[in-house]
């Protein structure tokens, strides 16, 4: 059972527009969501995260933005740049409630931005 | 400022042979976990540790073990590879803060190959 669903393999977008990637989630006890950017042969890199009590979160060209009532939330990137092409993973995260806590990401299956010249 | 450091970058076994994924970090941080990922899939977490001494199973332990005897290092033994675990592993570590940001920080990854 998928917690945090991308259901975008893949999105291609010109250089100068907005990028949207979308991502869905089931478990209303996350707390935070964060987004990640991978590269070819490279780990994943922290981008932008949001808190749950929030729900926008801005970062330069990065907004993340956070619908509870519909468990949605998106990634903007607002002018996209060819050096942003890179799988972007959606990641979800929720406190346990035992001592020293169970703190752990969950991820999505990602989304492939091309970001063409 | 290496971050996390995972060793080797690349490895083939053979079925049946055992290894040690090597994990280090030097940002003192309390929580190190192990994921891995397969072609196509998001990742998926292995072993955690909230802290030295603890570790805790995540979604998909089985074939996997792990100890944490310091802060720095979270080493992930295969004992008797199977192609099943032909993967891209990684490694990362945390320090959440009550509130705060709680991001991750991923090494560069291991691609092990079973044949």
């Amino acid at each position: 059972d998928q917690q945090v669903k991308q259901n975008s393999p893949s999105l291609s977008v010109q250089e100068g527009r907005i990028s949207i990637l979308n991502c869905d989630y089931t478990n209303s006890m996350f707390d935070y969501f964060l987004w990640y950017k991978k590269y070819p042969a490279e780990g994943p890199t922290f981008l932008i995260s949001i808190s749950s009590i929030k729900d926008k979160n801005e970062d330069g060209r990065f907004t993340v933005f956070l619908n509870k009532s519909a468990k949605h939330l998106s990634l903007h990137i607002v002018p996209s740049q060819p050096g942003d092409s890179a799988v972007y993973f959606c990641a979800a995260f929720s406190r346990g409630v035992t001592q020293g806590g169970s703190e752990k990401l969950v991820f999505g299956k990602g989304t492939k931005l091309t970001v063409n010249p | 400022n290496a971050g996390v450091t995972q060793t080797p970058k690349f490895r083939i076994l053979k079925i049946g042979q055992s290894m040690t994924l090597q994990c280090t970090q030097d940002m003192n941080h309390n929580y190190m976990y192990w994921y891995r990922q397969d072609p196509g899939m998001g990742l998926k977490l292995i072993y955690y540790s909230v802290g030295a001494g603890i570790t805790d199973k995540g979604e998909v332990p089985n074939g996997y073990n792990v100890s944490r005897s310091t802060t720095e290092d979270f080493p992930l033994r295969l004992e008797l590879a199977a192609p099943s675990q032909t993967s891209v592993y990684f490694c990362a570590s945390s320090s959440p803060s009550g509130g705060g940001n709680t991001e991750a920080f991923f090494g560069q990854g291991t691609r092990l190959t079973v044949v």
